[in-house]
């Protein structure tokens, strides 16, 4: 099973800074199989971002991801009020169990 | 617009069988596959299992002998059965869709979760 630890695990900025976070794997993640999801309780948690870099239908440029192999980043350009919540990365390369990251809360500063 | 919806108790006894239902309103279950997921608190998601509109499953090594997933395609529904629960099962549970091969294992749509604690 492929563990993901997600770094760091609170990131208090305010809205228009940069927010980068990161996703490292225990073993290479094949294919760049590795998906980011942003989610507030209560709600249904979102698809941002699948293949490592692509973005899912409807979400906007200033959400992009980057990495292979161990090393994933989800970065958010300019932060606006709604992506303050905790967003989780999740692998699915390997056979399952496909495993998920602990999170990263992004908190108003 | 596609939605899911999960529902069920929101209270288990230990030892007994926790059963939910995932309703998928807007759309067909027909073409994908569909999963659970949990998140106990204070600790991260963990996918349990899914099932393939046709009826093939696959499950999470750390549950395979409590769980079963089953699909009603005429009501477009998907159930969870999760037996001899404990306090340890106690979680938010979420379902999702996803694609498959050769797309991808991702989860492009979920439920909002619904929380089952376990307490007698």
């Amino acid at each position: 099973e492929i563990v993901l630890t997600q770094s760091p695990g609170t990131l208090s900025l305010s809205p228009g800074e940069r927010a980068t976070l990161s996703c490292r794997a225990s073993q290479s993640v094949s294919s760049s199989s590795l998906a980011w999801y942003h989610h507030k309780p209560g709600q249904a948690p979102r698809l941002l971002i699948h293949g490592a870099s692509i973005r899912a239908t409807g979400i906007p440029d200033r959400f992009s991801g980057s990495g292979s192999g161990t090393d994933f980043t989800l970065t958010i350009t300019r932060l606006e009020p709604e992506d303050f919540a905790v967003y989780y990365c999740q692998q699915y390369g390997s056979s399952p169990p496909w495993t998920f990251g602990q999170g990263t809360k992004v908190e108003i500063k | 617009q596609v939605q899911l919806q999960e529902s069920g108790p929101g209270l288990v006894k230990p030892s007994e069988t926790l059963s939910l239902t995932c309703t998928v309103s807007g759309g067909s279950i027909s073409t994908y596959y569909w999963s659970w997921m949990r998140q106990s608190p204070g600790k991260g998601l963990e996918w349990l299992g899914y099932i393939h509109y046709r009826g093939n499953t696959d499950y999470n090594p750390s549950l395979k002998s409590r769980l079963t997933i089953s699909v009603d395609t005429s009501r477009d529904q998907f159930s969870l059965k999760l037996n001899s629960v404990t306090a340890a099962d106690t979680a938010v549970y979420f379902c999702a869709r996803h694609y498959g091969p050769p797309r991808g294992w991702y989860f492009d749509l979920w439920g909002r979760g619904t929380q089952v604690s376990v307490s007698s």
